[in-house]
């Protein structure tokens, strides 16, 4: 089973900063299966970014993905009040998802 | 557009099955995979399993001595049983459409893109 690690664990940051968030896998995996998803407290995750960089559909272009192999990043260029959260990366390999455990972005 | 929702006990007795169905609605059921996810409280997200519209599935290992996922095409449903529950089962659960597509012969994911809000099943 792929283990994905979050880091930051939580990100302190004021609206309008950039937010870096890395998901570092155990052993590679294909970009084509790598996504991104932010959950807000009391609702359930939503699909933020699919094949590592692509945006899902009505994602504001603030939120990009990147990384290849075992190093992935989110990146929000500019947060919004709205994108204190959680995010998640999830990957599928060897039939199995898992889910990383999580990096908040909190208000500082 | 397509919209998810879970039902089923919200309270449910250690050692008994844990049963939830999830209804689709504004979309069919065929040509999908749809997926069940968890979450314990204060807890990050386990994938339990998915199940395609033809009713092959695929579990997450462990959990699959104790899981079925089926589907129901005529009632646009598919459902979840996990049986021999512990504390440990006490999560959220959320079903979520699990898009994958097959274009030139290759498999492209698309993510979780559609979920339900989520039901809450206690083990006690």
């Amino acid at each position: 089973e792929i283990v994905l690690t979050q880091s930051p664990g939580t990100l302190s940051l004021s609206p309008g900063e950039r937010a870096t968030l890395s998901c570092r896998a155990s052993q590679s995996v294909s970009s084509t299966y790598l996504v991104w998803y932010q959950q807000k407290p009391g609702q359930a995750p939503r699909l933020l970014i699919y094949g590592a960089s692509n945006r899902a559909t009505g994602i504001p272009d603030r939120f990009s993905g990147s990384g290849s192999g075992t190093d992935f990043t989110l990146t929000i260029s500019r947060l919004e009040p709205e994108d204190f959260a959680v995010y998640y990366c999830q990957q599928y390999g060897s039939s199995v998802y898992t889910f990383g455990q999580g990096t908040k972005v909190e208000i500082k | 557009q397509v919209q998810l929702q879970e039902s089923g006990p919200g309270l449910v007795k250690p050692s008994e099955t844990l049963s939830l169905i999830c209804s689709v609605s504004g979309g069919s059921i065929s040509s999908y995979y749809w997926s069940w996810t968890r979450q314990s409280p204060g807890k990050g997200l386990q994938w339990i399993g998915y199940v395609y519209y033809t009713g092959s599935t695929n579990y997450n290992p462990s959990l699959k001595s104790r899981l079925t996922i089926s589907v129901d095409t005529s009632k646009n449903q598919f459902s979840l049983k996990l049986s021999s529950v512990t504390a440990a089962d006490t999560a959220v659960y959320y079903c979520a459409r699990d898009h994958w597509e097959l274009l030139g012969g290759k498999e492209y994911y698309y993510g979780m893109d559609v979920w339900g809000q989520g039901t809450t099943v206690t083990v006690s």
